[in-house]
């Protein structure tokens, strides 16, 4: 198994750019979330998903960020337009919904925002 | 709301010594589940450890351990033997149903 692939790696813009980050989850799992990791604030929830529908996004911070999962191998976080302050690592993680599913997490996409 | 509370931002140990990491959460729920991971400078996010909480027995994995104490919500890892390559940031974490809560991390040096 793969893992979860997250793409990419690192990722460079300017201030007011559309910014897209993708991930592939583990084949079967049918959680799928998004983290947002810095320094202030650790590791927040932006949003999660069951069976490619979006749950909880309480946690994405403006209408600047969009997440979609258009089916279960697949899913996308948009930022538009981007701002320095959303420079950040992102995760995309997945796991089973039920049982003792731990969460498996993708190498992370590092945003830079200038 | 479930919260997560790591209360040491950072903790050193030397090298073959044994330290523990604390944590602890805050719930309402009888049924649920607490990780640790580690995050070394690779940002790579690995799980060290798991406890289901039901299971009264304390987790073990080789030179990792918890002590998982319910009633005070309590959840620390010792790492026995500590080697160099055991410096990271450590993440608890809290599973209930399908939400999963983390500390703000413990960073790790291992002195030599």
């Amino acid at each position: 198994d793969a893992g979860v692939i997250q793409s990419p790696r690192h990722e460079v813009t300017e201030m007011g750019q559309e910014v897209t980050l993708r991930c592939k989850p583990i084949s079967g799992h049918n959680s799928l979330f998004w983290y947002r990791q810095t320094m202030m604030r650790g590791l927040e929830l932006l949003i999660y998903f069951n069976n490619n529908v979006p749950i909880d996004d309480s946690g994405m911070p403006e209408d600047r960020f969009s997440a979609k999962m258009p089916n279960a191998s697949f899913s996308t976080l948009k930022i538009q337009p981007s701002e320095p302050r959303d420079s950040a690592v992102y995760f995309c993680a997945s796991s089973l919904r039920t049982g003792f599913g731990k969460l498996f997490f993708g190498s992370g996409t590092q945003l830079s925002v200038l | 709301a479930q919260t997560v509370t790591q209360s040491q931002p950072e903790m050193s140990v030397q090298e073959a010594e044994t330290v523990t990491l604390s944590c602890t959460y805050d719930t309402s729920e009888s049924d649920y589940y607490l990780f640790w991971y580690k995050q070394p400078p690779s940002r790579q996010m690995i799980l060290v450890i798991r406890q289901e909480a039901y299971k009264q027995q304390n987790a073990t994995e080789n030179r990792f351990s918890v002590n998982f104490q319910k009633a005070a919500k309590s959840f620390s890892l010792k790492i026995s033997d500590s080697q160099l390559g055991d410096a990271a940031m450590y993440f608890c974490a809290y599973r209930g149903g399908n939400q999963f809560y983390f500390g703000t991390g413990t960073s790790l040096t291992v002195i030599p």
